[in-house]
């Protein structure tokens, strides 16, 4: 049974029109990590929850925010999605134990801007 | 600074043979994970094996190695028996918790080709 859930798995918007994406944990995980992956490069880093405390990549650009209105659920608002927004966006959870654990991952939603 | 190091971009592997994917990683924490994962083309991040940083023991799952050298700040993943299915892309990731700061990095990866 899937742990990470993300929808939806393609998502295809218009330039400029703000797009949501969401993720769905039943890990009862208190860690929520959000990716963007372009092609043949590694996931690069947006944001974390760590319960409700956010942190921002100082390199994620002000078009990209985030909510987390309880332990399951996490959004990622692209609030006018350019060309360059077209990747893989990956959302991954995981315990708090003193970065000795996995994390589980999504299997993503592959977004296309129009 | 880059904080995972993976210095093979690709690599070409007989089938059966045995296979190691480098990693070198920087950190002044002293505890800290690593890990593997692969991801085949479908995009999905498969998790292979982790390794603590207070371990001793080389962590092992299945037909996955992890040779953890901390003096050298390396972590070597080592795949023996390669088969067909081990083509992917491979990643190498490090977790540090730093007051409640808890991230997980990623290496650029190396594309492991395994020919029949």
């Amino acid at each position: 049974d899937a742990m990470v859930i993300q929808n939806p798995r393609y998502q295809v918007t218009q330039f400029g029109k703000p797009v949501t994406l969401s993720c769905s944990q039943t890990l009862n995980h208190n860690v929520m990590y959000w990716y963007q992956q372009k092609s043949s490069q590694a996931p690069k880093l947006l944001f974390h929850y760590y319960d409700k405390d956010f942190n921002n990549e100082a390199d994620t650009p002000d078009n990209f925010q985030s909510r987390r209105p309880n332990t399951s659920f996490c959004f990622l608002d692209i609030r006018s999605p350019g060309l360059g927004d077209a990747a893989m966006y990956l959302c991954a959870t995981s315990r708090d134990m003193g970065g000795l654990t996995e994390a589980f991952f999504g299997q993503g939603t592959r977004l296309t801007v129009v | 600074a880059q904080k995972i190091t993976q210095t093979q971009p690709g690599m070409f592997v007989q089938e059966k043979e045995a296979v190691t994917l480098d990693c070198t990683y920087d950190t002044s924490d002293q505890s800290y994970g690593l890990f593997w994962y692969k991801q085949p083309s479908s995009g999905e991040m498969i998790f292979l094996i982790y390794q603590g940083s207070y371990d001793e023991q080389n962590a092992t799952e299945g037909r996955y190695s992890l040779n953890f050298q901390k003096a050298r700040k390396s972590a070597n993943l080592v795949i023996s028996a390669s088969q067909l299915g081990d083509s992917a892309m491979y990643f190498c990731a490090m977790r540090e918790d730093v007051n409640r700061d808890d991230k997980i990095i990623f290496g650029k990866g190396t594309r492991l080709h395994i020919l029949p």
